[in-house]
């Protein structure tokens, strides 16, 4: 069974450049979360969706980024305009939604502000 | 409010050392308790995990008991060798809704 898929791995921009991020979750696994990781740090959530319901956006910062979740699937992270403190690896996780299940990760996109 | 706090690193372990990794938490009802852990380069995966108090988990020779009491989760291992090397988050998941709370993690470096 593939794993959650992330891409891009890595990506380098200039600051006030937009740049988006794609996850595709383990198949039927209704929780898709986006995490910020700075180095050195834990995962830090931006997002949680249930199916394609943003549950908890409450640590999104969304005069710069927004997350789709179309259809319960795939979902986008997209940050517009980038600065340089969002340098970091965005990751994506789900989870198939049951009460105390784990969470499975991506590889993480790791971006870098210029 | 609900919060994991770990020890912080980095550790440094000669090969077939005992490693402790702690770990507490801070939560209001009754989480369950995770071990992650991160090679380079690579996202987090599930070490181990506990659903309740006094359950042990355990996987690869590592082992972390979830003490209500202390509300600890410690993770452990006899004998470290170079491939653990990488780092440990611990995590909580409060069972009221698919939130989760990582620690800071906690590098290990173990050295032939």
């Amino acid at each position: 069974e593939a794993g959650v898929v992330q891409s891009p791995r890595y990506k380098i921009i200039e600051k006030k450049q937009p740049v988006a991020f794609w996850c595709n979750p383990i198949s039927g696994h209704n929780t898709l979360y986006w995490y910020l990781q700075n180095l050195g740090q834990g995962p830090e959530l931006l997002i949680r969706y249930e199916n394609e319901e943003a549950v908890d956006d409450s640590q999104l910062p969304k005069d710069r980024f927004s997350a789709e979740r179309l259809k319960g699937v795939d979902s986008t992270l997209k940050i517009q305009p980038a600065e340089l403190g969002d340098s970091a690896v965005y990751l994506c996780a789900s989870s198939q939604g049951a009460l105390a299940g784990e969470q499975f990760f991506g590889p993480g996109t790791r971006l870098t502000v210029l | 409010g609900d919060s994991v706090t770990q020890m912080e690193g980095p550790v440094t372990l000669s090969e077939e050392a005992f490693l402790t990794i702690n770990c507490t938490y801070t939560a209001t009802g009754y989480p369950s308790l995770f071990w992650y852990v991160q090679y380079p380069g690579e996202g987090l995966q599930l070490l181990l995990k506990a659903t309740k108090a006094d359950d042990k988990g355990s996987n690869k020779g590592f082992e972390a008991t979830y003490r209500k009491e202390t509300t600890s989760f410690h993770l452990e291992k006899g004998s470290v060798q170079v491939s653990d090397s990488a780092v440990y988050f611990c995590a909580l998941n409060l069972n009221t809704g698919n939130q989760f709370y990582f620690g800071t993690g906690t590098s290990l470096t173990v050295i032939p």
